[in-house]
């Protein structure tokens, strides 16, 4: 069965601080990996997508990594800010189906001051 | 504004009703979704539609009908509403394969 799973499900970090989220997957066979911030009350929208053959990938201060061997991908925040309270979503591209989607539950992160 | 719009952003209806939730999307896309994201915050794919034909069409009670009137609306239509169909349900578009680009959600309450 093609799942994703992400870690921790929840956390909370010190405006300014580092944090890593990690995702886990089954997908295959696997077209692409992409991270999406969902800001609460609205739509995800996309910060990175890497292919098979990237291992990082960065939009300012997010950074996510791919190791495709492990199946494992990486999500760091880098000097947090408030506004980075949110929810962040894995989201593994299952090659075959019009390349359908596959969710993480989401971690959600909550900066403070 | 290019954009993935919804109406309504809220739907308050009782059990049994039916109602519709419309989507239109300005970005020149030529695929459209619908997705369910239920208590547990997980997205799952419903439907996806690429240039009005059906692509993907998950395992959805029937009473879940979509309707693509052109490439820049996808509507989705439930009937006799019930209590477990409460979720937030959305809107997404893409260029096939490529990035997809979500709507704001429309929150469905069933009371």
């Amino acid at each position: 069965k093609n799942q994703v799973e992400q870690s921790p499900q929840s956390l909370i970090i010190l405006e300014g601080k580092n944090c890593t989220l990690q995702c886990n997957y089954t997908v295959s066979p696997f077209s692409n990996l992409r991270w999406y911030k969902q800001d609460t009350g609205r739509g995800p929208v996309s910060l990175t997508i890497m292919t098979f053959s990237e291992n990082t990938k960065s939009n300012g201060r997010y950074t996510a990594t791919l190791d495709a061997d492990t199946k494992q991908s990486s999500l760091h925040i880098t000097a947090s800010q408030l506004s980075d309270s949110a929810s962040y979503i894995c989201v593994v591209s299952y090659k075959a189906a019009g390349n359908k989607l596959t969710f993480g539950g989401g971690t959600r992160v909550l900066v403070k001051p | 504004d290019t954009a993935v719009s919804q109406t309504p952003k809220y739907l308050v209806t009782q059990m049994g009703n039916d109602k519709s939730i419309k989507c239109e999307q300005n970005l020149g896309h030529d695929t459209m979704y619908w997705y369910k994201q239920d208590s547990k915050k997980f997205l799952k794919i419903m439907f996806s539609y690429n240039n009005k034909e059906l692509i993907i069409n998950e395992t959805v009670p029937n009473r879940f009908s979509p309707k693509s009137p052109d490439k820049a609306h996808l509507n989705l239509h439930i009937n006799s509403l019930e209590l477990g169909d409460s979720a937030v349900y959305f809107c997404a578009s893409s260029l096939l394969g490529n990035e997809q680009f979500f709507g704001p959600g429309t929150r469905l309450t069933v009371l």
